[in-house]
């Protein structure tokens, strides 16, 4: 099993360009959530999924969009990157009757 | 309500030495809190985990110490190695989907 997997690892933007995040698992996890990470702010939580279809807003939600069309995948989009943007993102998932999130290997993100 | 304050920020040990890491919460609907350990360039993992039953847990040399009343929990790494140095994270679960995240403590081990 590749666990979570997230691409890409890096990435640079110029303010007002768009991308999309990929979050992949292969542990049949019901649950995925998006968090940013940032030096002494912990990991702060920006949208969630609860199963396949449906998604909602977690602390940090402004700037950023997701879907998740896959039970699989769960996708992170910034329409209109801001250097604010600019943080390591970790995509998590985890079974719903259990506690323990599995994260992946973080995107880390540049915004100019 | 949903916080969770954790401290130190930093923390610098001699090998062998046992660094304490604290955190506090207010919500008494917490019903699980786990420690995770961040590795530079990595995801966070699941070191530890306890319940608000129990006072303390070990798990080879990670002990959380739990006190309800208090509100507070913290972790002791006993005979710290540089292997441990690392970012470590507290938090608390309702047992829903939602995890709140402390915001860390990176932790440096002497040689």
């Amino acid at each position: 099993n590749a666990g979570v997997t997230q691409t890409p690892k890096f990435r640079v933007l110029k303010t007002g360009q768009s991308m999309t995040l990929l979050c992949a698992q292969d542990m049949n996890h019901e649950y995925m959530y998006w968090y940013r990470q940032d030096p002494g702010m912990g990991l702060r939580l920006i949208h969630y999924s609860v199963g396949e279809g449906t998604t909602a807003k977690g602390e940090v939600p402004d700037g950023y969009n997701v879907s998740r069309l896959k039970k699989q995948n769960f996708l992170l989009g910034l329409e209109s990157a801001a250097p604010s943007q600019t943080s390591v993102y970790f995509c998590a998932s985890k079974m719903r009757r259990d506690n323990e999130q599995f994260f992946g290997p973080g995107t880390r993100l540049t915004v100019l | 309500q949903q916080q969770v304050k954790q401290s130190p920020q930093s923390l610098i040990v001699q090998k062998g030495g046992i660094p304490i890491i604290n955190c506090a919460y207010e919500n008494t609907a917490f019903d699980y809190f786990p420690w995770y350990q961040q590795f530079p360039g990595k995801g966070p993992a699941l070191l530890i985990a306890i319940r608000p039953d129990v006072s303390e847990k070990k798990e080879g040399r990670f002990t959380i110490s739990f006190n309800k009343s208090a509100k507070q929990f913290s972790l002791h790494i006993m005979d710290s190695q540089p292997g441990d140095s690392a970012t470590y994270f507290c938090a608390a679960n309702t047992g829903g989907f939602k995890t709140i995240f402390g915001a860390g403590t990176r932790l440096f081990v002497k040689a």
